[in-house]
């Protein structure tokens, strides 16, 4: 079992629609958690950090349930620019390593 | 400010061959891990280098290698090559003074081999 998963994808959603991803991770020692963004062919992009309380940054919110291991992204209002992969990373307590899931495409279209 | 730099940008190599990728970190980190990302997956942690040694390894094959030199820069080499160490290679660089600091990715070095 992978340490974080995450559904692939890919997600097709006409733009203005709102979009979740989901992602679920196995260490219950896991301290940090992030979603970041990538293009194409580019390097990984920090989003946004995750929060127990929740957190928001305009389109974008992010919830943690430690209980249950899970961590969303909603995405409000989509824009044609939003299309990429979202990777949902943690990362565990004393090293700074960040466990990467597999990613979960985004296509918005027209 | 330059942010974390990786050279070369793209590199084909034979089978069997050596490669050294090297990355320089963001001014002000002393934190390099080394991440290689396979074509559809996400980034798979190899190591973290800190003080210029070696602090956390994945899993990875002892062909993997790395080093960091006084000012920070990583190395990251890897003997014998294989057809499946073909993937996108991603520097990342933090500051280990804070806790849940960012980490900052260079744009990758791109590795084919054939």
């Amino acid at each position: 079992r992978k340490e974080v998963e995450q559904d692939p994808g890919p997600f097709n959603v006409p733009e203005g629609a709102t979009v979740a991803f989901n992602c679920t991770y196995s260490n219950s020692a896991s301290q940090s958690f992030f979603w970041y963004r990538q293009d194409c062919r580019k390097e990984p992009k920090l989003l946004m950090s995750v929060y127990s309380s929740g957190n928001e940054d305009g389109r974008f919110t992010a919830q943690l349930n430690r209980a249950s291991q899970y961590i969303s992204l909603l995405i409000r209002d989509s824009k044609l620019s939003d299309s990429a992969t979202y990777l949902c990373v943690v990362m565990n307590t004393g090293f700074q390593k960040l466990v990467f899931g597999t990613g979960t495409r985004l296509l918005v279209s027209p | 400010d330059a942010g974390v730099t990786q050279s070369p940008t793209h590199l084909i190599k034979t089978r069997g061959q050596q490669v050294t990728l090297r990355c320089s970190p963001k001014s002000g980190h002393d934190t390099v891990s080394w991440y290689q990302q396979a074509l559809g997956q996400g980034p798979q942690f190899i190591f973290q280098y800190y003080e210029e040694e070696e602090r956390q390894r994945g899993n990875f094959p002892d062909r993997f290698s790395g080093h960091q030199f006084p000012n920070y820069s990583s190395e990251l080499n890897v003997n014998a090559l294989l057809l499946g160490d073909s993937a996108l290679y991603l520097c990342a660089s933090s500051f280990q003074g804070i806790m849940n600091t960012e980490a900052f990715f260079g744009q990758g070095t791109r590795l084919t081999v054939v």
